[in-house]
């Protein structure tokens, strides 16, 4: 079975400061592991995934997250935040043979301050 | 392409009612989730068909039911709404050789 957790359901940050969103992962078999980002009454977005290549992931919009066996984590940062990254954040895990059944944590509410 | 399509995209229904909701996987697309999102919940997993059967299932009562057709296209099916089901509903579609699942924008369903 596979699960997430995430931790500070609330995260608020300055214009310009750093991104943390933590994220950490239980798996019984080598898992994939993705963020997504979620705005208001839309659909889930893919920021990056983990597929078993690269620990360190770039993603879009100047997102990156690193997998760390050793910490079970995979953690999402962004050097300088923007006020259009206010959004919910998900992360999640799945295996690789069925990329269809993913499970979710509880979400990021990333608030920017101006 | 169109990417994943869901329709309708809102809806109202009253409690003790039936719904269907429908999909329209990613083109190449055979492998069609279905999941609910309650509100300031992350999705959970309700089900997934592969090949016009169900393939998985979360942990979710047979008041949830679905179907694959042979374009891939899916519905998904409350009965007895409770106002409990009120959530987004997202539809994922995949391929075989994916790494990752493809998500439309939802249904936003308000049971009253």
């Amino acid at each position: 079975a596979q699960s997430v957790t995430q931790l500070g359901s609330h995260v608020s940050v300055s214009e310009g400061a750093l991104v943390l969103l933590r994220c950490n992962y239980s798996s019984s078999v080598p898992p994939y592991l993705f963020w997504y980002v979620q705005y208001p009454n839309q659909g889930l977005q893919l920021l990056l995934k983990y597929t078993s290549a690269a620990t360190l992931v770039k993603g879009i919009n100047g997102f990156e997250a690193e997998f760390k066996k050793s910490e079970t984590s995979f953690h999402l940062t962004k050097p300088s935040a923007h006020m259009s990254d206010a959004a919910e954040y998900f992360c999640a895990v799945s295996v690789p043979t069925n990329a269809g059944k993913s499970s979710f944590g509880d979400g990021n509410t990333l608030t920017v301050k101006p | 392409d169109a990417g994943v399509t869901q329709s309708p995209t809102h809806l109202i229904k009253t409690r003790g009612q039936q719904v269907t909701l429908r999909c329209s996987p990613k083109s190449g697309h055979d492998t069609v989730s279905w999941y609910q999102q309650a509100l300031g919940q992350g999705p959970q997993f309700i089900f997934q068909y592969y090949e016009e059967e169900e393939r998985q299932r979360g942990n979710f009562p047979d008041r949830f039911s679905g179907h694959q057709f042979p374009n891939y296209s899916s519905e998904l099916n409350v009965n007895a709404l409770l106002l409990g089901d009120s959530a987004l509903y997202l539809c994922a579609s995949s391929g075989q050789m994916n790494t990752e699942a493809f998500f439309g924008q939802g249904t936003r369903l308000t049971v009253v």
